[in-house]
């Protein structure tokens, strides 16, 4: 069975402060996303990795960067928390594209709170 | 970049009724439909997919249609049952384009017994 770690399940972090979020999956991967997921608003891409090193952004990429140095593990950075960043944040994983490899692995979420 | 709506967002059955959640997708070239579930507490999880070539899929006792034509396309559950309570996020996108998922805004249901 496919495993998406997150590292931390909840965290709390001061306005201003660098916020880092793992993610790492082990079955090989080549994509990874980064969503937040807020009341009434879905699940919102951040960005994406179609492979170590190459990153896309997503939706709301405003105030967020990532970095993928390995194929298993995809990071999350918040260079500045702000307040309107309190989100949960998940990660998923997937195979590369393809009629079959689509479907996406979901970590358990990181519920972050910026204070 | 794609545009997903989904109606509604919120719906509360009784046990053993039938739901149904629409969404509708803007960009034509769009060709792959998944749903996901996700309970209180815990990661989404696929339930099932459609692709363009196909107008409709069932699984036990959840279906999924679509019309291209339209641009739209729905789940479908039915005899649900308590466990069915979750929140439902219908998504789309184009396969080996490099677009990521689009996920709609989710559709809580509610199965009271």
């Amino acid at each position: 069975d496919v495993k998406v770690t997150q590292s931390s399940r909840y965290l709390v972090k001061r306005t201003g402060e660098k916020v880092f979020l793992e993610c790492v999956q082990d079955m090989d991967h080549e994509n990874m996303f980064w969503y937040r997921q807020d009341p009434g608003l879905g699940l919102r891409l951040i960005y994406f990795s179609y492979d170590v090193k190459m990153k896309e952004k997503g939706d709301i990429p405003e105030g967020y960067s990532v970095s993928r140095e390995k194929k298993e593990r995809f990071s999350l950075i918040l260079e500045s928390a702000s307040t309107n960043q309190t989100s949960m944040y998940l990660c998923a994983s997937s195979l590369a594209g393809g009629a079959t490899n689509e479907k996406l692995f979901f970590g358990s979420g990181t519920q972050l709170s910026v204070l | 970049g794609e545009n997903v709506e989904q109606h509604p967002s919120t719906l509360s059955v009784q046990e053993g009724d039938s739901a149904v959640i629409k969404c509708t997708y803007s960009d034509s070239a769009s060709n792959y439909f998944p749903w996901y579930k996700q309970e209180l507490g815990k990661r989404p999880q696929l339930i099932i997919d459609i692709r363009s070539n196909v107008g409709e899929k069932k699984d036990q006792r959840i279906a999924v249609t679509l019309n291209k034509t339209a641009k739209h396309f729905s789940l479908h559950i039915t005899e649900t049952q308590p466990e069915d309570s979750a929140v439902y996020f219908c998504a789309a996108s184009i396969t080996n384009s490099g677009y990521a998922l689009n996920f709609g805004k989710g559709t809580s249901l509610l199965v009271t017994p």
